[in-house]
């Protein structure tokens, strides 16, 4: 049971370039949502989604846009790169059946770094 | 946007001594939550508070639900080397349908064998 995985694990890019982080679950969750990671700042929520075609915006959703076309996927995109953007990158998933007994399911993260 | 305050931001501890680390937050939580990150690794849930005044264990972990709801601590007794990461507290709105949490800043936690 894979659980939520991240790809990539590592990329680095340029200002200006675009890229998509990809999240996938098998645990047929219905909540998905996008942490970034800084030191110091804990984790922010940048997008988050309740179901399928459906998406919302979290704490920091400037610079990033998201999709979830399939249930078991959740798309994180940057159009333009920013420095302001080098963090490492969290999904994560839960059921909102449980949302109180199951809290998040952790998937081990994207490190990207913008130059 | 909202956080809670951890505290500490970090801790050198050695081998065999407890650990203590708190949150706190302006607004109240119907519940708490504790997860630890290792390294290169994304966190995992160590312990999940639901009820204002309750105390639970998990192991040598052990974590508080503030009467007031508005904090919540985390103590980890006899450290081992293996305990070594980041400590994050979040919490979530009774009010929230979207499951979505807020996390301290954390606290990273060095062993010294």
């Amino acid at each position: 049971n894979a659980g939520v995985t991240q790809t990539p694990k590592f990329r680095v890019l340029k200002t200006g370039q675009s890229m998509t982080l990809l999240c996938a679950q098998d645990m047929n969750h219905e909540y998905m949502y996008w942490y970034r990671q800084d030191p110091g700042m804990g984790l922010r929520l940048i997008h988050y989604s309740v179901g399928e075609g459906t998406t919302a915006k979290g704490e920091v959703p400037d610079g990033y846009n998201v999709s979830r076309l399939k249930k078991q996927n959740f798309l994180l995109g940057l159009e333009s790169a920013a420095p302001s953007q080098t963090s490492v990158y969290f999904c994560a998933s839960t059921s909102p059946v449980n949302s109180y007994n199951s809290p998040l399911h952790f998937g081990n993260g994207t490190r990207l770094t913008v130059t | 946007g909202q956080q809670l305050n951890q505290s500490p931001q970090s801790m050198f501890i050695q081998e065999g001594e407890d650990v203590s680390m708190n949150c706190t937050s302006s607004s109240i939580f119907n519940t708490w939550l504790w997860y630890k990150q290792d390294p290169g690794e994304g966190p995992v849930l160590l312990i999940a508070l639901y009820k204002a005044g309750e105390l639970t264990s998990n192991g040598r972990l052990t974590a508080q639900f503030g009467i007031t709801r508005k904090d919540s601590f985390l103590n980890i007794s006899a450290s081992i080397p293996s305990d070594v990461g980041i400590y994050f507290c979040a919490g979530l709105h009774g009010s929230s349908n979207t499951g979505k949490l807020i996390f301290g800043q954390g606290t990273t936690l060095q062993v010294k064998p």
